[in-house]
This record gives structure tokens, sequence and C-alpha cells, in this order.
């Protein structure tokens, strides 16, 4: 299976700053089936980005991903303040699809 | 509006039995695939399992092959999560998640219920 490898595992920034989140695959993801997701404590996760770099509905356009193969990043141009929460990359391109352990974004 | 509510968590003894239940609404349910992803206390996400619209594929991920079963009722709108065979390891909050892409039973979620929480412990 494909393991998926996020750094840095915790990204301290303040409100209006730039997230840059990594996530990196053992092998190559086929057709960038690349998933992001948001997560907030006692709350389920929110589809981001799929597709590598595709907005899913309703996510706002500080939010970008991009990446193929092995390397792909999701950046948060100006972080506000429901942005911190824990981030979750995800490859559907091969079977058993897998999830990365996570970054968590804090306040700093 | 798309909405999933899950149901039948609880405490159960290792080595017990639980079936989890999903609702879903505001979509047509029957033409979609379905999985079940669960999350550890303070851990992060692992897919459990996934079935076809029409309920006639099914896979599994390895850590509960063989002891739970997929199943759907299209005509009630509920996905099922039977789980047998528990152990403590499979302690945690099964999500119910609607993809809105597929391929070979491997597939984003798109949409995601609250979770319900199993514990399994004497």
């Amino acid at each position: 299976e494909i393991v998926l490898t996020q750094s840095p595992g915790t990204l301290s920034l303040s409100p209006g700053e730039r997230a840059t989140l990594s996530c990196r695959a053992s092998q190559s993801v086929s057709s960038s089936y690349l998933a992001w997701y948001q997560q907030k404590p006692g709350q389920a996760p929110r589809l981001l980005i799929y597709g590598a770099s595709s907005r899913a509905t309703g996510i706002p356009d500080r939010f970008s991903g991009s990446g193929s193969g092995t390397d792909f990043s999701l950046t948060i141009s100006r972080l506000e303040p429901e942005d911190f929460a824990v981030y979750y990359c995800q490859q559907y391109g091969s079977s058993p699809s897998t999830f990365g352990q996570g970054t968590k974004v804090e306040i700093k | 509006e798309v909405q999933l509510v899950e149901s039948g968590g609880g405490l159960v003894q290792p080595g017990g039995s639980l079936r989890l239940s999903c609702a879903a609404s505001g979509f047509t349910f029957s033409t979609y695939s379905m999985n079940w992803v669960r999350q550890a206390p303070g851990k992060g996400l692992e897919w459990v399992s996934y079935i076809s619209s029409t309920g006639s594929t099914m896979y599994y991920a390895d850590s509960v092959k063989g002891r739970f079963t997929v199943s759907r009722d299209n005509a009630k709108n509920s996905l099922y999560l039977q789980m047998n065979s528990l152990r403590a390891e499979d302690t945690a909050v099964y999500y119910c998640a609607r993809p809105s892409y597929c391929s070979g039973g491997t597939c984003d979620y798109y949409h995601w219920g609250q979770g319900t929480l199993v514990t399994v412990s004497s």
C-alpha cells in the first residue's frame, strides 16, 4: 500500500501568515488522485481539495493544492482564525486508499 | 442538503458484536457507492470498508477483513456495518462517507456523517 508522509507534524503560525503543508507518497499517486481534508476538534473531516488541485464546493480560494507523482502540497495563502486545525492528505489512486498522519496548524 | 447520520455505537466487550447504521438523505442514495472510515482516539484516519451503489461489490481493510461486513438497503437509504469479534484496537469513531469520485473501489470522501463512537473494553 502507498504510505503518505506529511510534514511538518506541527506548524506554528500567526493569522495572516502563509502555510505550506507537504505530503510525500512512497509510490507515485495514480492520476493525481490526492485529496486534502481539514479537521477541527470534535468534528468530522471536511474535504478541501480533490484531484490534487481542485477545490471542493464552498472552499475559499486561499486554499490551493499542487503537486503530482509523489510530492504534493497544500497552501493556505493567508491564515484566518478558523483555519487552525489538523490537515490530512489522502490518496485514492491505489487500493487501499490511505491517509497521511496529519499536520496540525496551530496559533503561534 | 446531503445528510449522513450514524448510529449504533457504544461500549462492547472484546469478542462482542455491534451493528452500525448510517441514514442518508438529500441525495439519490442508490446511485452512490459508500464507505466507512474510522478514527481511533487522538489518532489519524483509516479507511475501513467500501460498498458499491448496488451492493454487489465490497472491499475491506486488512485490519477488519473476515470480521466486519458492510451492507446497504437502498429502499431505506441506509448503510450498515456489522462488526464481529471486536478487539480493543477497533475502538474509534466510525464515520460513513459519500464520495464524489471512485475508481476501482477507492474514493475521495466528499460528505461525512458526524460519526459514532465504538469503545471495545472489558
